[in-house]
């Protein structure tokens, strides 16, 4: 799978859009970003995936750049509950991928009142 | 929808002793199961991964006789941490994919084993 990077923390204003970026400049044509965060001692939670077109769903959206090397999570009215852990992961998908996450270090998304 | 249980949330046992965690997928069925280890400050790192009716895949450097994983039916894994030790303390997440449902994982919300 390819490799993600992200920043390794970001403060964001309660109410504003927070944005969060990654890099996965090694994408194959065939793997997907998939979102994931985690809240503290609780077990992730899956927030959107994506393999080119952008996608919005209840809780953020995913842009990904057009030649697939970045992509930003917005989640578009930051709360307080949104602190969290945010990874972005880079996996092949598809029908047969029951295949496992990897998990690189995310972003600490910090929201403050 | 696609709510996955563990229990116990949190256990504490003497060194020496056996603790089995349970993962459950209550409305929907997972041919595959993940367990995932998490110490802390760190992410999560995978440690085997389970399908329904087959032996566990492990990861390398997890000892398939320390941890046991049995996953007899499509909506419940189990993980037995045998013999525990203090470095065996740690968050225990399970996750599972819905069969031939959408293609991405759902979390349990982890169970923290302390060993003393």
């Amino acid at each position: 799978d390819a490799k993600t990077t992200q920043p390794t923390s970001m403060d964001c204003a309660e109410g504003r859009a927070a944005n969060l970026p990654c890099n996965h400049s090694t994408i194959s044509g065939n793997e997907y970003v998939y979102w994931y965060r985690q809240i503290h001692s609780q077990g992730p939670q899956y927030i959107i995936h994506g393999l080119k077109n952008n996608e919005t769903n209840e809780m953020a959206s995913l842009i990904i750049t057009e030649d697939r090397k970045s992509s930003t999570l917005i989640l578009p009215h930051a709360t307080l509950r949104d602190t969290a852990v945010y990874y972005c992961i880079v996996r092949v998908g598809g029908g047969n991928a029951g295949n496992m996450l990897t998990f690189g270090g995310g972003t600490r998304l910090m929201v403050k009142p | 929808g696609a709510v996955v249980s563990q229990h116990p949330s949190r256990v504490i046992c003497k060194s020496g002793t056996s603790v089995k965690i349970e993962c459950r997928s209550l409305d929907f069925q997972a041919t595959t199961m993940f367990w995932y280890r998490q110490f802390p400050k760190q992410s999560l790192m995978l440690m085997a991964t389970s399908n329904e009716g087959s032996k566990a895949t492990y990861e390398q450097g997890v000892e398939k006789d320390k941890f046991l994983i049995n996953h007899a039916s499509l909506t419940l894994s189990t993980l037995t941490v045998t013999s525990a030790h203090p470095e065996d303390s740690s968050f225990y997440i399970c996750s599972a994919r819905p069969s031939g449902g959408p293609d991405t994982q759902y979390f349990g919300p982890g169970t923290r084993l302390t060993v003393l």
